[in-house]
């Protein structure tokens, strides 16, 4: 199994319709990030978090919440799709205390489709 | 601000050609992290290598290899007898020492490289 699993793989959803982009980790990682990829434009983050009660904003947080349930699982939210969201999505997670470079360790993506 | 450019959008070769990978970074930290990724035509994110900028040592793993250079701020990736296979995105990426990287890191916007047969 995957040390850093997202849900779903795959979605496709209708503009104004509220998704949820699940990440879950067995790497006992306590940072957790969000990024999102845009052909041509390469990864920028969504939101990060260092525990379940430290949540930041990225470089593209507006229109996208989150939620850090359990030190192992940060939710990505888009309470209202526009097509413009339509993109990759990935979870990654760090360990800054093995390693303190900041390498990620990232889920598979989501792709998400706003129609 | 951390930023890294890697300018070459696009890069097609014939298989068995060597090809380079450029990517330039802009940092004020005099700690930091240098990475490759690749992203196969499946989606995925690979680790391919992490450099930190007290080693400028080139690194060389079989077909691949890596010249950091401090002087002009460039961190090149060559594939040496290039293959099919290799044909992917390629994302140079920075992170920065202070507060250990823990705002993530910065992606370069990829190079897509295709290697035809």
């Amino acid at each position: 199994d995957a040390d850093v699993t997202q849900t779903p793989r795959n979605r496709i959803t209708k503009t104004g319709k509220r998704i949820m982009l699940e990440c879950s980790q067995t790497k006992g990682h306590d940072r957790m990030y969000w990024y999102r990829q845009d052909p041509g434009l390469g990864l920028r983050l969504i939101y990060y978090s260092f525990d379940v009660k430290d949540i930041n904003k990225g470089e593209i947080s507006d229109g996208y919440s989150v939620s850090r349930q359990a030190q192992a699982k940060f939710s990505l939210s888009l309470e209202s799709a526009i097509p413009n969201q339509t993109a990759l999505y990935f979870c990654a997670t760090s360990d800054p205390v093995g390693l303190g470079t900041g390498e990620l360790f990232f889920g598979e993506g989501s792709r998400l489709t706003v129609l | 601000a951390q930023k890294v450019t890697q300018a070459q959008t696009e890069i097609s070769v014939v298989e068995k050609e060597d090809v380079t990978l450029d990517c330039v970074y802009e940092t004020r930290d005099t700690t930091y992290y240098l990475f490759w990724y690749k992203q196969p035509p499946s989606g995925e994110l690979v680790f391919l290598i992490r450099r930190n900028s007290f080693d400028e040592q080139n690194e060389i793993s079989g077909r691949y290899s890596w010249n950091f250079q401090k002087s002009t701020s460039s961190f090149n990736f060559t594939i040496t007898a290039s293959q099919v296979v290799d044909s992917a995105v390629y994302f140079c990426a920075l992170s920065e020492r202070v507060g250990g990287g823990a705002d993530g890191l910065t992606f370069g916007k990829g190079t897509h490289l295709i290697i035809q047969p």
